[in-house]
This record gives C-alpha cells, sequence and structure tokens, in this order.
C-alpha cells in the first residue's frame, strides 16, 4: 500500500526554469492538497482540490499552478522558478473532507 | 481567515516526563482538529484526529482534547521517551475543506 507518493524527492532548477511536481494516491479519495514548508513557517497550503475536476487556492498560490488529472493525481507546476520557491513540497489527500489526511514524504526543491 | 498557533515552539523534557502541548485556532467554525508527527527530513504522521462533535480522543500514550467553543486543543503525551522527540504539528480542517497548520512544537526529550 504504497499511499501518498511524490516525485522527484529532490530536484534543483535555475532560476527561469519550469517543472512539474507530481503526486498520486492509491487510497480512492476524493481531496488532495499542495502544501509548502518552510523553516519558521510550518506547512502553507498552495492549491486544495476538493474532488476530480475542482481545485482552490491556498495561502500562497502565487507562482504556482495545478491540474487535477484524474481521482488519482494532483500535479503542481511552476512556469518559472525563482529562489523564492525553494522549500519542501509537500502532498497530501483525504477520502473527504473532513476525514483523517494522509501526507506524501515531500519533494526538497532547490532554485538557484 | 483561520490563523493556528502552537505554543511553545520548542520544548525539552527529561525521559519519563508527562507533557502537554498547546494549539489555537481563531475561528470554531471547524469540521476536525489533526495532530501530526514529523521527524528531521521526513514526511507527516498522523497521530490522532477529532471531529469537532468530539471532546478527545486517546492512541496508546497520546491524548488530545478539544475544546471548539474556546478555540483550543492539546496533545498530551505520558511517560515521554527519547523516541518520542520529534516536530508535533496541529491542523485545523476549515468548513470549506481546507487543512490550516499550526507552526509547530518541536520536542526533545532526554534520556
Amino acid at each position: 500500500n504504497a499511499g501518498v507518493t511524490q516525485t522527484p524527492k529532490f530536484q534543483v532548477l535555475k532560476t527561469g526554469q519550469s517543472m512539474t511536481l507530481q503526486c498520486a494516491q492509491d487510497m480512492n479519495h476524493n481531496s488532495m492538497y499542495w502544501y509548502r514548508q518552510d523553516p519558521g513557517m510550518g506547512l502553507r497550503l498552495i492549491y486544495y482540490s476538493a474532488s476530480e475536476g475542482t481545485t482552490d487556492k491556498g495561502e500562497v498560490p502565487n507562482g504556482y499552478n495545478v491540474s487535477r488529472l484524474n481521482k488519482r493525481e494532483f500535479s503542481l507546476r511552476l512556469e518559472s522558478a525563482a529562489p523564492s520557491q525553494t522549500s519542501v513540497y509537500f502532498c497530501a489527500s483525504s477520502r473527504k473532507e473532513n476525514t483523517e489526511a494522509f501526507f506524501g514524504q515531500g519533494t526538497r526543491l532547490t532554485v538557484v | 481567515k483561520q490563523e493556528v498557533t502552537q505554543i511553545p515552539a520548542a520544548l525539552s523534557v527529561p525521559e519519563g516526563e508527562n507533557l502537554v502541548l498547546n494549539c489555537s485556532f481563531t475561528d470554531s467554525a471547524i469540521y476536525n482538529l489533526q495532530w501530526f508527527r514529523q521527524d528531521p527530513g521526513k514526511g507527516l504522521t498522523s497521530l490522532l484526529l477529532i471531529q469537532s462533535s468530539q471532546r478527545e480522543q486517546t492512541s496508546g500514550r497520546l491524548n488530545a482534547s478539544l475544546d471548539k467553543s474556546s478555540g483550543r486543543s492539546t496533545l498530551y503525551i505520558a511517560a515521554s521517551q527519547p523516541g518520542d522527540s520529534a516536530t508535533y504539528l496541529c491542523a485545523v480542517r476549515n468548513q470549506g475543506g481546507k487543512l490550516i497548520f499550526g507552526q509547530g512544537t518541536e520536542l526533545s526529550v532526554k534520556p
């Protein structure tokens, strides 16, 4: 049972490059989330998808786009990476809006 | 806007001590509150989930309480062990479905 799987685990980008962070869950969950974690800032919500076909902005959506490709997959895209986007990114999912959330192991992104 | 605060930011205790971690939130209109553990460089592990209609949940040496009207939750850890050393995060689920986190409490249990 893989749970929530994120790829890649580590990535180094140059300023201005683009990339997509992938997230997939195998628990048949409806809701999926993207967070970033920075020292002293806790986890901040970037985007949220309550169900397939829907997305909603979180606390820090600027500079990011998301795609809920299907029920399993929720990707996060950085169109033009900036050093301020250096962070650890976490994906999470839950069966419904009011049930337990499960997290992936994170993607450590460095933008130079 | 929902804001979640955790106090203290860091805590160091000797092994065997009972301890309490605090979490407060500003908007009481929540679905639930969830406590997580995070080890350095790792993802988040769910510890306990308390629904808005519940007062407390227990799992082993952990007990979490929720007072929705006052916007507070506590995580009680009994007989702490060095293996309990980690960062503990609380998160509230708004009625819009978004999960909002506090900044965490970094716990160190000394042998």
